[in-house]
C-alpha cells in the first residue's frame, strides 16, 4: 500500500498561467476528494468523485477550476488563468466505500503547494 | 459552518496532558480527528460516530457527545512526536446534497517541549 500520491509537490507559476495537478489514490479506493488548505486554516472541500463521476462541487470551485477522473483511477485538477488568491496547498484524499456512504475514513496525500506570483 | 476548535494553540512539556475541543452548530453524524505536521499531509487519528462513543489510540483518546454536538480529543503523557496541528472534521446528519463532505475546523496547534 503506497498511500495517496500527488504530483508535483510544489508549483510556482505566474498570474494568468494554467496549472494542472495530479492525484493517485490508494488503489482500491473508488472515492476521491480534492481540498484546498490555506495558512492557518483547515482543509476546505472542493470536489468529490465516485469512480469517474464527479458527484459534488463546492461553491469554492469557480469556473476556472476543473477536475477530472477519466478512468476512475487517478484524478487531475486544473486551474486556468491563475490568480494570486489561488496560492494554497491542494490536498487530495481517497476513501474505501462503505455500503451506506457514511463516516468513511479519508486518507490524504502530501499535497501540492501552489504559489502564484 | 465550520466547527469551532479550542484552544487555538497550546504548549506542553513532555508528559503533560491536553484536551482539544471541537464544537459544531449542526447535528453531527461523525467526527474525524487528524494531526498535521508542518508541510505534511493530515494523518488520520480516529473517527467517532454518533451514539456518544469514546475511542482510544495509544495515549490519544476522544469522546463524542452528539447531544451537545461536541467532541474532545485527549492527549495524555504527551510526547515530542505529538507536536503538530490537530483538526477535527465533522459530518452532519443532514442527508441532502453536500451532506457527506467533511467540514474542518481551523485547527489547534500543539507544541510539546522537552
Amino acid at each position: 500500500d503506497t498511500g495517496v500520491s500527488q504530483d508535483p509537490r510544489h508549483k510556482i507559476t505566474k498570474r494568468g498561467q494554467n496549472v494542472t495537478f495530479r492525484c493517485d489514490p490508494i488503489s482500491e479506493h473508488n472515492r476521491l476528494y480534492w481540498y484546498r488548505q490555506t495558512l492557518g486554516q483547515g482543509p476546505e472541500f472542493l470536489t468529490y468523485f465516485q469512480n469517474e463521476a464527479q458527484l459534488e462541487k463546492s461553491r469554492l470551485l469557480s469556473d476556472r477550476f476543473s477536475a477530472e477522473r477519466p478512468k476512475g483511477s487517478f484524478s487531475t485538477l486544473e486551474i486556468q488563468r491563475t490568480e494570486q488568491g489561488d496560492s494554497a496547498m491542494y490536498l487530495c484524499a481517497s476513501s474505501f466505500p462503505r455500503g451506506y456512504r457514511r463516516a468513511e475514513t479519508q486518507y490524504f496525500g502530501p499535497g501540492t503547494r501552489l504559489l502564484v506570483l | 459552518q465550520q466547527p469551532v476548535q479550542s484552544p487555538q494553540a497550546v504548549i506542553l512539556r513532555e508528559g503533560e496532558d491536553a484536551v482539544i475541543n471541537c464544537s459544531s452548530s449542526k447535528a453531527l453524524y461523525s467526527v474525524h480527528w487528524y494531526r498535521q505536521k508542518h508541510g505534511e499531509a493530515p494523518v488520520f487519528l480516529m473517527i467517532l460516530l454518533k451514539g456518544g462513543e469514546q475511542k482510544g489510540h495509544e495515549k490519544i483518546s476522544a469522546s463524542f457527545n452528539e447531544k451537545k454536538q461536541q467532541s474532545s480529543l485527549y492527549l495524555t503523557a504527551s510526547q515530542l512526536s505529538y507536536s503538530g496541528t490537530y483538526f477535527c472534521g465533522t459530518e452532519s446528519t443532514y442527508s441532502g446534497a453536500g451532506s457527506y463532505q467533511l467540514t474542518f475546523g481551523k485547527g489547534t496547534k500543539l507544541s510539546v517541549i522537552p
